[in-house]
């Protein structure tokens, strides 16, 4: 069982609000990631990091920003939320060795309306 | 096509029979991956194969790699309608770093 948690698990919210989707891990991993990933899709890989004060976008271009201050800690903030972000948010990290293996939240399902 | 593709899409069987998944890549990989995924749940891993290895185990899941083809296939043997899940290869790059891109995913239905 992977030591990452996300909160909320769902929310639904109205364009336009703000909300920062909550993301912890308690294994020490350096890396942590953000995936988006709409029902049955493929995953996209919208931000990640390698340690604190580290953070890149992905692979797919987002409005969302991220901040990593502590090590355990890597929260994604929408500051305008509109109904094309309704998607599954899903945070992961990975440690050193074990040949980057990823261990996953349970993600966040974000519906706006 | 994407680094990671799998096929078929979706797989139907009954519960007992065999599933086959297949990946293929395109650039050199470190070791590829394969994960599980419930529906509305985050992934969860199962195996790791290295790229000198061709060929590994756990449970009912058979993993092998053949780097000549760039492709590795997933076997879960004996399924179970417990198996149902969208099963995703990820392969970890030579790179600084360990990029790991993630497949599409094979949707795998079994019936009880």
């Amino acid at each position: 069982e992977a030591d990452i948690y996300q909160t909320p698990r769902y929310l639904v919210i109205g364009t336009g609000k703000k909300i920062t989707l909550e993301c912890s891990q308690t294994m020490g991993h350096d890396k942590m990631y953000w995936y988006q990933q709409d029902p049955g899709m493929e995953l996209h890989l919208i931000h990640y990091s390698y340690g604190v004060n580290s953070t890149e976008k992905g692979d797919l271009s987002s409005e969302s920003t991220v901040s990593r201050i502590r090590t355990e800690h890597f929260p994604l903030t929408l500051e305008s939320a509109r109904p094309s972000h309704t998607s599954q948010y899903l945070c992961a990290s990975s440690g050193t060795g074990s040949g980057n293996t990823i261990y996953f939240g349970e993600g966040s399902w974000l519906t706006v309306v | 096509s994407q680094q990671g593709e799998e096929d078929p899409q979706a797989l139907s069987i009954q519960e007992g029979e065999n599933a086959t998944m297949n990946c293929s890549y395109k650039t050199s990989i470190n070791n590829l991956q394969w994960y599980r995924q419930n529906s509305g749940r985050g992934l969860v891993h199962l195996i790791l194969i290295r790229s000198n290895e061709r060929e590994k185990h756990s449970g009912r899941l058979r993993v092998t790699l053949d780097t000549s083809k760039k492709s590795s296939s997933l076997l879960i043997t004996a399924s179970r309608a417990a198996d149902t899940a969208s099963y995703f290869c990820a392969t970890v790059l030579n790179t600084g770093g360990f990029k790991t891109i993630f497949g599409a995913g094979t949707r795998l239905f079994v019936k009880a």
